[in-house]
């Protein structure tokens, strides 16, 4: 089955770290670019972070550029959030997305359930 | 406040067909593509439209996209009750340096 699946969220508290896993199946994962979208409660959808298929390229948000870091194990077939420094701000549903590129220009046609990461004192 | 502008709010009774705006700039929409994304109310997105009017396999040919200068559509025909949710486009930014924004989205209520 085709599926992503979110793992790694949870309460930390201003300042701290917390890293998001997300298991790949079902399709040859190396293939793909891959993102982190998020939604904050009751809010809108809010692009995070993608990385190339081999991981040589990342790139990220203005609002979290410098404290989060995405990287991915092909091997594992698995993409990783490393957050820092969290903020209120970055309370949020984070999902992860498969991103096929066309035209040069990704788009998100599988989404995982997501993991909801709440920074709170 | 979203890079890309739609209506927060649309509706329509079974069997009629709405429309969703979503508005841009040369940036975003007036260069790139555009896709369009369904939330169902207490789950994730799913891709609904890619490439402005492309649909994916298993996504009825009711929902249809479109693209003109700096706005996009989307078009739901023959509504019914299971289309009640958000309603999400999105674009890649070239002022962004590679970045993805989306509109703020339009929940669509199925009267």
């Amino acid at each position: 089955e085709v599926q992503l699946l979110e793992s790694g969220g949870g309460l930390v508290q201003p300042g701290g770290s917390l890293r998001l896993s997300c298991a790949a199946s079902g399709f040859t994962f190396s293939s793909y670019a891959m993102s982190w979208v998020r939604q904050a409660p009751g809010k809108g959808l809010e692009w995070v972070s993608a990385i190339s298929g081999s991981g040589g390229s990342t790139y990220y948000a203005d609002s979290v550029k410098g404290r989060f870091t995405i990287s991915r194990d092909n091997s594992k077939n698995t993409l990783y959030l490393q957050m820092n420094s969290l903020r209120a701000e970055d309370t949020a549903v984070y999902y992860c997305a498969k991103a096929p590129v066309v035209k040069g220009y990704w788009y998100f046609d599988l989404w995982g359930r997501g993991t909801l990461v709440t920074v709170s004192s | 406040q979203s890079v890309l502008t739609q209506p927060p709010s649309a509706s329509g009774t079974p069997g009629q067909r709405v429309t969703i705006s979503c508005s841009g700039s040369s940036s975003n929409i007036g260069s790139n593509t555009v896709n369009w994304y369904q939330q169902l109310p207490g789950t994730a997105p799913k891709l609904l439209i890619y490439s402005n009017n492309q649909r994916p396999s298993g996504v009825p040919d009711r929902f249809s996209g479109s693209k003109s200068g700096t706005s996009a559509s989307l078009a739901i025909s023959g509504l019914q009750s299971e289309d009640e949710a958000d309603y999400y486009c999105a674009a890649w930014d070239d002022s962004l340096n590679g970045n993805v924004v989306f509109g703020g989205g339009t929940k669509l209520t199925v009267l």
